[in-house]
């Protein structure tokens, strides 16, 4: 089983549709969660983090953590072209909040007109 | 303007040639990463350093060394350039502060022949 695992995609949506991308990870101690946006040939980009368990908004994002479950998605409310990109979750380990990240595979969300 | 700086940003190698990939941040951060991507792959850690003087193997360091030469620099050095090592590598670094998450370098893409 890989540390953290993304749903299978590439994913598509219509342009104004909520984008729904899921998480699982395995460590049960990982205490801090990332989504990260990463435009094709460019590096990633940090756009949330969420440490307890609910929602957290920012803009059009909403970051959902389940430490029960082992789950965090990340939802896209309003979808645009501009959101079309691979999104990559990353979860710490050993217990720590911060440092060495474990990373999923990435699920490609592309947001079409 | 602060950030993670990496080079070369491209490399093409012959099998069995060596070379050192080049990083450094200006944020004063503690700790510096060294990632490969691989299509499908998500980010995979290969060296890490959690504080100056410091270097630890991450999930894939077989064929690669590191150094981290002062707080603000960390290099990858490949003694024997595979083809098994082509790649898009990318550095980051990161503060204890869990909010921000990891900076990452604009990646160096290598082609080993």
């Amino acid at each position: 089983q890989k540390e953290v695992e993304q749903n299978s995609g590439p994913l598509s949506v219509p342009e104004g549709a909520i984008a729904s991308l899921n998480c699982t990870y395995s460590d049960r101690v990982s205490q801090s969660f990332f989504w990260y946006r990463q435009y094709s040939g460019k590096s990633p980009e940090l756009i949330m983090s969420i440490y307890s368990n609910g929602d957290k908004e920012d803009g059009r994002f909403t970051a959902q953590l389940n430490k029960a479950s082992q789950y965090v998605s990340l939802l896209i409310r309003d979808s645009q072209p501009s959101d079309s990109a691979t999104y990559l979750c990353a979860v710490t380990s050993g217990g720590t909040s911060y440092g060495k990240l474990t990373f999923g595979q990435g699920t490609i969300l592309t947001v079409h007109p | 303007n602060a950030g993670v700086t990496q080079t070369p940003k491209f490399q093409v190698l012959k099998t069995g040639q060596s070379m050192t990939l080049q990083c450094a941040q200006d944020m004063n951060h503690n700790s510096m990463y060294w990632y490969r991507q691989d299509p499908g792959m998500g980010l995979r850690l290969i060296y890490y350093s959690a504080s100056e003087g410091t270097t630890d193997k991450g999930e894939v360091p077989n064929g690669y060394n590191v150094s981290r030469l002062n707080k603000r620099e960390f290099s990858l050095r490949l003694e024997s350039a595979a083809p098994s090592q082509t790649s898009v590598y990318f550095c980051a670094s990161s503060d204890r502060h869990p909010n921000y998450g990891y900076t990452f370098g604009s990646g160096t893409r290598l082609t080993v022949v």
